[in-house]
């Protein structure tokens, strides 16, 4: 199975300032279709996980554009460029690549210093 | 807009059996694999099964395999996941997913399973 290893797991920020989350997988996640099944995930205290981000780079709609996602092959980022107290939550990196299983990063809880 | 609803959650005791469902709306729900995913308390995700839009194919963790069933009908909009020999660690959040656009894109309100006798 493919290990998915966060860092830091937990990140305060303060409002205003910029947020990094570090992803790095146990092997490339490049698919045989040259696609990189890489996702983000938010999930707020509560509530159900939200889809930010899909194959690395990707935006879903209605996600602001403070959010942003990078990375090629095992090493992946999500940034938040200026954080909003609406970010606090935690946030999952999860491979689509080498499947079953799909697998998930432990989590980073985001809150405001 | 997409909207799935899982129900069927509750309190149970080791070794037994519940039903989980997921109601589906607003996309051709036959036209798409779904997934369930479980979070227990106050832990991170977990992914648990997923079944192909015809119901073919079915995939599940180890960690659940042998135990559980996923299946689907396609003429109601729903999503089922039948849980036997229920265990302690079972205990979860249990959430739908699907695939309209790529992998986990919506999100039920997830339903709580607790084993517990």
């Amino acid at each position: 199975d493919v290990v998915m290893t966060q860092s830091p797991l937990s990140l305060p920020v303060a409002l205003g300032q910029p947020a990094s989350i570090s992803c790095r997988s146990s092997q490339s996640l490049v698919d045989s279709d040259g696609n990189t099944y890489l996702n983000w995930f938010q999930q707020r205290p509560g509530q159900s996980p939200r889809r930010l981000i899909y194959k690395v780079s990707n935006r879903d709609s209605g996600v602001p554009d403070r959010f942003s996602g990078s990375g090629s092959g095992t090493d992946f980022t999500l940034k938040i460029s200026r954080v909003e107290a609406e970010d606090v939550g935690v946030y999952y990196c999860m491979q689509g690549t080498h499947w079953p299983p799909w697998t998930f990063g432990q989590g980073t809880q985001v809150e405001i210093k | 807009q997409v909207q799935l609803v899982e129900s069927g959650g509750g309190v149970v005791q080791p070794g037994r059996s519940l039903r989980l469902s997921c109601a589906a709306s607003g996309f051709t729900f036959s036209s798409y694999g779904m997934h369930w995913v479980r979070q227990a308390p106050g832990k991170g995700l977990e992914w648990v099964a997923v079944i192909w839009p015809d119901g073919s194919n079915k995939l599940y963790a180890d960690s659940v395999k042998g135990r559980f069933t996923i299946s689907r009908d396609n003429s109601k909009n729903t999503l089922y996941l039948q849980m036997n020999s229920l265990r302690a660690e079972d205990t979860a959040v249990y959430y739908c997913a699907s695939e309209v656009m790529g992998h986990f894109d919506y999100w039920g309100q997830g339903t709580l399973v607790t084993v517990s006798s």
